[in-house]
């Protein structure tokens, strides 16, 4: 079964709105989690690493304050989107490591399709 | 030169056909490897990891790393339909393992079985 919750899958929603996107690792501790975004037929863009108790580290060309990331616990990371656009719109995945020992893989949450219009 | 690379294909087999994936990395110090199955529209999946040179082999599948080269591999046997989708490759950064790390993709290969 899924081991990274997401919610919710999908998002239609108007410009200016801000949207939470929540990430769950279901039966495991995640002190780092991963947010990427994928536009179609794209590859996947990291967007920040979030970490638990923390700042989230953003990767370049992200803009923290539109993207706002909060790891409050071990088992949830959540993304914000503010004043969404229609450039927002695209696939936002989250993703897990598979617990603390070495060599876990991470695990993805099923995305999140966000639609502004 | 990117950190990890990977054909973009398409790559067409026929059914049944053995499908082989490649991918490079820059990194030599990488030493977690990762393919992962990305079906349209949908979020990645796990398929196989791998730690050691050699052949690791799960069903199907078989991984195959090559640390001296840097290059890592998954063979798909009897290649069927809904085999088709695009893989990712995926290596942790030199001298981290773990699943805590980030990773660094390829853009992916698409694969398509035909009938």
């Amino acid at each position: 079964g899924a081991v990274v919750s997401q919610h919710p899958s999908r998002v239609i929603c108007k410009s200016g709105t801000s949207v939470k996107i929540e990430c769950r690792s279901l039966d495991f501790q995640a002190t780092t989690m991963f947010w990427y975004r994928q536009f179609p037929k794209k590859s996947l863009m990291l967007m920040a690493t979030s970490n638990e108790g923390s700042k989230a580290t953003y990767e370049q060309g992200v803009e923290k304050d539109k993207f706002l990331i909060n790891h409050a616990s071990l088992t949830l990371s959540t993304l914000t989107v503010t004043s969404a656009h229609p450039e927002d719109s695209s696939f936002y995945i989250c993703s897990a490591g598979g617990g603390l020992a070495d060599n876990q893989p991470q695990h993805f949450g099923d995305g999140t399709r966000l639609s502004i219009l | 030169q990117k950190e990890v690379e990977q054909n973009s294909g398409p790559l067409s087999v026929p059914e049944g056909a053995i499908a082989s994936l490649n991918c490079t990395y820059s990194d030599r110090g990488s030493q977690s490897f990762f393919w992962y199955r990305q079906y349209s529209g949908k979020s990645p999946e796990l398929i196989m990891s791998i730690y050691s040179n050699g052949d690791k082999e799960d069903g199907r599948f078989t991984a195959q790393l090559n640390k001296a080269s840097q290059y890592v591999s998954l063979l798909i046997r009897d290649s069927q339909p809904s085999d088709s989708a695009t893989y990712l490759c995926a290596v942790t950064p030199g001298g981290i393992t773990g699943g805590g790390n980030k990773l660094t993709f390829g853009t992916g290969t698409q694969l398509k079985v035909e009938l």
